[in-house]
């Protein structure tokens, strides 16, 4: 039972260049969300998904794309990436409303 | 989406027991109450989750009025190891979005 799985865990993109962000899970989870946290500051929403082939937006869901194919997982694709994308991004996902959600370790993505 | 209001910061002592309370003026009736803690270079990790009156685990109590519009996190007997980042959400019980508020940075001092 590996849980969340974010890979990969580092990346540098120049400007305009793109991206996936792979996500994937082994609970069974039906809820998936992507966060970005800025340095010093807290998580912010880009997108999330409530079962397969349902996808939503979140509070910053500009430049990123997303789809839900499968249960287990949820990529997050970046169009073309922008220096004000620097940040880390962060994978969740969760049984049901009722249970926390249970966090990836996280990808640390530069662009310069 | 209710909104949560919490302190930006605290500091307390090794051996104490904390308490950050988080408001949510706006809180819907199915809505839950949740916590989570972040270590720096770390995602969040889940603490304790609650609807009403108050929920206890291993790690935490969770603290809830009637009125349902505040929220109370208690740790006891604090350790250096809970220096961290507490954040309050608002869980809507309907396929919504589950926002993050700017968290409490919590300092254990010795």
């Amino acid at each position: 039972n590996a849980g969340v799985t974010q890979t990969p865990k580092f990346q540098v993109l120049k400007t305009g260049q793109s991206m996936t962000l792979q996500c994937a899970q082994d609970m069974n989870h039906e809820y998936m969300s992507w966060y970005r946290q800025d340095p010093g500051m807290g998580l912010r929403l880009i997108h999330y998904s409530v079962g397969a082939g349902i996808t939503d937006q979140g509070e910053v869901p500009n430049g990123y794309n997303v789809s839900r194919s499968t249960t287990e997982d949820f990529p997050l694709r970046l169009l073309s990436a922008a220096p004000s994308q620097t940040s880390v991004y962060f994978c969740a996902s969760s049984y049901d409303r009722g249970h926390g959600y249970t966090f990836g370790s996280g990808t640390r993505l530069t662009v310069v | 989406l209710a909104k949560t209001t919490q302190p930006i910061s605290m500091d307390s002592y090794e051996g104490q027991e904390v308490n950050i309370t988080c408001s949510h003026n706006n809180i819907a009736t199915n809505d839950y109450i949740t916590w989570y803690q972040q270590f720096p270079s770390q995602g969040p990790r889940f603490i304790i989750q609650g609807y009403k009156t108050k929920v206890t685990n291993e790690v935490a109590s969770l603290f809830i009025p009637a009125d349902r519009k505040s929220s109370t996190l208690s740790l006891p007997r604090v350790s250096l190891s809970d220096t961290a980042v507490y954040y309050c959400l608002v869980v809507p019980n309907r396929d919504d979005k589950i926002i993050f508020g700017k968290g409490t940075r919590l300092h254990i001092l010795p």
